[in-house]
């Protein structure tokens, strides 16, 4: 089955700056490359995804980017304010079931 | 649009007691979902429904563990002869059943298991 790898686990930054948190998947197959935000105590909620006909995506203050041949993608969150302290997983999907990577806890300091 | 509901929020139970989750998934969404999810890991799929079929249980759904969607709307998940390794949230998602459709997830139920 499909195995996803995130890194870093932890990401601490300065508010205003940026974070970018990296994913790598196994399974060629996989076309769909969604991102969820988790706060304490609630389900995981999607900011963003892309699917493997496209390299980049862009939503305000919120990136993706993929690169199908070495298999890893990457979010990319400008101008960090304390409101985007979360867990951040990356997934990736072929088929009808989502794989998860193991999350990012971000810190946007103030 | 409601949302994804899930019931209880919270559910404590004693080892070997039986436990029943409830999900309510958005409204015309015909696929629901079971993910589990422990502490410091993403969420892992434990089975799906297309209408009240149920198409894939992971190998993670021992015995004890059952999943109906009777009428094709809301979704139940039973936990027979709890384990302290069942302790965990349990999140129901619910999408249109598109290629790649996204998922939409509920708050969960964290089940502690003494």
């Amino acid at each position: 089955g499909e195995n996803v790898e995130q890194h870093p686990s932890t990401l601490s930054v300065q508010e205003g700056d940026s974070a970018v948190i990296k994913c790598t998947y196994s399974d060629s197959a996989s076309n769909y490359f969604p991102w969820y935000k988790q706060e304490l105590g609630k389900g995981p909620q999607l900011i963003i995804d892309i699917r493997s006909n496209v390299g980049e995506k862009k939503d305000q203050r919120i990136a993706v980017t993929l690169n199908k041949t070495a298999k890893h993608f990457s979010l990319h969150i400008t101008e960090t304010q304390p409101e985007d302290s979360a867990v951040y997983f990356c997934a990736a999907s072929g088929d009808y079931k989502l794989s998860f990577g193991a999350g990012t806890t971000v810190t946007v300091r103030a | 649009d409601t949302g994804v509901s899930q019931n209880p929020r919270h559910k404590i139970t004693k080892r070997g007691q039986n436990v029943t989750f409830r999900c309510d998934p958005i409204s015309e969404h015909n696929r629901l979902y079971w993910y589990r999810q422990t502490l410091g890991q993403g969420p892992e799929f434990l089975t799906y429904f297309q209408n009240e079929a149920q198409l894939e249980k992971s190998r993670l759904l021992s015995d004890r563990f059952s999943a109906e969607r009777p009428k094709g709307s809301f979704s139940t998940l039973e936990i027979q002869r709890t384990e302290q390794g069942d302790s965990a949230m349990y999140l129901c998602a619910s999408n249109d059943g598109g290629i790649n459709s996204p998922l939409h997830f509920g708050n969960g139920t964290r089940l502690t298991v003494t």
